[in-house]
């Protein structure tokens, strides 16, 4: 069975930081992996995902993130935080069996400070 | 953007009685899921309905839980008898049903569901 883990539970930074979030996840195939984030009163939005290729991959405001896979990681990294980034962000994993079922790591609560 | 919505924000029941949480996904969609989000635990996947018929469910998925696309638009869950356990988050999401890795889930607001 897959799993994710982030073990970062809880970040506090001040604007203009920069970002890592760790994400691990724990499958012998080949995955899909995703990170969402749920800005305060909303609904996950996806950030970015990862499918194959370029393992560096590019999401929306700023946001990017490496899948280096002899690490089982899919980090979250930004240069440089906004006051508006914060929200609680989730790493997910879809695995390659056909099922579309995704597994989410437990969230990161992200707070920025100005 | 379209985007998936859910009624009712937040639904309060009884233990014991039947609630069903409403979704509206997005309209070319062809898969359709939900999910729960316990207080405090991860986002836990329950279910997905493609082509009139559950695809997946997860354990949780128990026979208290049905789906349901009533007509064109709406996509329901219901839950025969609650229990306090129930009370949750619960997500729905739908995605267009390119070739199975490649599609991407698109998350409604949430129902938030509290069961006395």
């Amino acid at each position: 069975a897959q799993s994710v883990s982030q073990h970062n539970h809880h970040v506090i930074l001040s604007e203009a930081a920069s970002l890592e979030l760790g994400c691990n996840y724990s499958y012998g195939g080949t995955v899909n992996l995703f990170w969402y984030v749920q800005y305060p009163g909303q609904h996950l939005q996806l950030l970015l995902k990862y499918f194959s290729g370029d393992p560096l991959v590019k999401g929306i405001k700023g946001f990017e993130a490496e899948f280096i896979k002899s690490k089982f990681s899919f980090n979250l990294r930004k240069p440089s935080v906004q006051w508006s980034d914060t929200a609680e962000y989730f790493c997910a994993v879809m695995g390659d069996t056909g099922r579309r079922a995704l597994t989410f790591g437990s969230g990161t609560r992200l707070q920025v400070q100005p | 953007e379209p985007e998936v919505t859910q009624t009712p924000s937040h639904q309060v029941t009884q233990m014991g009685q039947e609630v069903i949480l409403r979704c509206v996904p997005i309209s070319n969609h062809l898969y359709f899921y939900w999910y729960r989000q316990i207080l405090g635990q991860k986002v836990e996947f329950l279910v997905s309905f493609y082509n009139n018929e559950i695809s997946e469910k997860s354990e949780i998925f128990d026979d208290q839980f049905s789906v349901e696309r009533p007509d064109g638009s709406n996509f329901t869950l219901k839950i025969r008898s609650t229990k306090l356990e129930d009370s949750a988050m619960y997500f729905c999401a739908s995605s267009g049903g390119l070739a199975g890795r490649t599609d991407t889930q698109y998350f409604g607001p949430g129902t938030r569901l509290t069961v006395l």
